[in-house]
């Protein structure tokens, strides 16, 4: 079975500054997917970046980077020039890569972020 | 285009009581999933459909959970006799066929049984 673990429960930055989200996982499987999920307060989850596991070039979407390292299984998320409305519970999550679709996500505890003005 | 809409957003119940959630899907995607979080705790898979089918249920804590997806739209969630630990945010996603799609999430419903 598959787990994923934040060891962060809260984290709390100042606006404009750089912040990084900590994230292990533990798999057998070769091919799979991994995810960074945004929870702002009172709205749905979100997604914020997707890193397939064959891919050694780490992702990056616009502010967002994540550092992948497939060996350590490691999968720690970057927030650069840190805005209010990053404010939000983020989640990382595995998923199984299967030929027939998607299968169910694995999701750690969670990050409370706190982007302070 | 609307997303993933889960009804009710809050619901208070007494333990014993029955409660029914359900989540309607964006149009047009086949997999519909159910996830739970326990405060505190990881969110933790419960079923996913393919359309009307039951595609993996290993999720289902017991035989008090009774998830239905009629006709492969819209989905329902019911907790029969409803316990204290059944307590948490309940989340609903959906996402289109393929080899890898993005699944949109829901509010979620927060159920407190007291």
């Amino acid at each position: 079975a598959q787990t994923v673990t934040q060891s962060q429960p809260e984290m709390s930055v100042q606006e404009a500054e750089t912040v990084t989200l900590s994230c292990t996982y533990d798999t057998s499987e070769n091919n799979y997917y991994l995810f960074w999920y945004k929870q702002p307060p009172s709205r749905q989850m979100i997604l914020v970046i997707r890193q397939e596991a064959y891919k050694q070039q780490n992702a990056t979407e616009n502010r967002f980077s994540v550092n992948f390292q497939k060996a350590a299984k490691s999968f720690s998320l970057k927030i650069s020039d840190s805005q209010l409305g990053d404010t939000a519970m983020y989640f990382c999550a595995f998923m199984k890569s299967l030929n027939s679709g998607n299968t169910p996500l694995v999701f750690g505890k969670g990050t409370r972020l706190s982007v302070i003005a | 285009e609307a997303g993933v809409t889960q009804f009710p957003s809050h619901s208070v119940i007494e333990k014993g009581q029955t409660v029914t959630l359900r989540c309607d899907p964006i149009s047009g995607h086949d997999n519909l999933y159910w996830y739970r979080r326990v405060m505190g705790k990881e969110i933790k898979f419960l079923l996913h459909f393919v359309k009307e089918s039951k595609q993996d249920e290993s999720g289902m804590p017991n035989n008090r959970f009774l998830a239905e997806r009629t006709g492969g739209t819209y989905s329902t969630l019911k907790v029969q006799p409803a316990e204290l630990e059944d307590s948490g945010v309940y989340f609903c996603a959906s996402s289109r066929t393929g080899l890898w799609t993005e699944a949109f999430f829901g509010q979620g419903t927060r159920l407190t049984v007291v």
